[in-house]
């Protein structure tokens, strides 16, 4: 498969725990992103990578978030501390530099209990 | 700032038939992108379809078409022949060009429930 790939597809986790989602961009893609999806919303953009580079971060909801990209290949999303109101739906998506269409992944479930 | 609003919560369309899903945006950056996405319960968002800003012609792509009307600022998917599969959530999202960044600002969806 050479989609986007995310892991875990679930996570289920107690309040105040840290969790660490991991995104696997299709290989050739320079740009990576992460959006956030509550129930019956749609997606909303959390920050994005060029290459190793994190260009927008400002859109994370709190310090408690943070985002890697070390070698320009997979990310990683963090929660420290977890709340419940940060259960969601965490969307990884990748593109070509200048592509017009972002390509995403299964989404990893987060449910802080 | 970019805002996409889609109306329509919910849709049923006949197995066979075609059917329209509502969006509107709003941006003041002249250059932008449209794009719609389909959601199945699966949770991965499948891109459908394209509409630049500057494309003169609308897109289409298949069973999907996009009704592109910039001077009202709509940009209506129609799906033909509707089959049970595109049962599912359905997000028009825009990107703003100038930003750089490439990322998607997304509607709040509407979910079609195709009926045999």
């Amino acid at each position: 498969d050479t989609g986007v790939s995310q892991d875990p597809r679930h996570k289920i986790t107690k309040r105040g725990q840290n969790v660490t989602f991991r995104c696997d961009p299709i290989s050739e893609h320079n740009r990576l992103y992460w959006y956030r999806q509550t129930l019956g919303q749609g997606p909303e953009f959390l920050t994005y990578f060029q290459n190793e580079a994190q260009l927008e971060k400002s859109r994370l909801l709190s310090d408690r978030f943070s985002a890697e990209r070390p070698k320009g290949s997979f990310s990683t999303l963090e929660i420290q501390r977890t709340e419940q109101g940060d259960s969601a739906m965490y969307l990884c998506a990748s593109s070509l530099l200048a592509g017009a269409e972002l390509f995403f992944g299964e989404g990893s479930r987060l449910t802080v209990l | 700032a970019q805002k996409i609003t889609q109306t329509q919560p919910g849709m049923f369309v006949q197995e066979k038939e075609a059917v329209t899903l509502d969006c509107t945006y709003d941006t003041s950056d002249p250059s932008y992108g449209l794009f719609w996405y389909k959601q199945p319960s699966s949770g991965e968002m499948i891109f459908l379809i394209y509409q630049g800003s500057y494309d003169q012609q609308n897109a289409t792509e298949g069973r999907y078409s996009l009704n592109f009307q910039k001077a009202r600022k709509s940009a209506n998917l129609v799906i033909s022949a509707s089959q049970l599969g595109d049962s599912a959530m359905y997000f028009c999202a825009m990107r703003a060009d100038q930003t750089g960044a490439n990322n998607l600002f997304f509607g709040t969806g509407t979910r079609l429930t195709v009926i045999p």
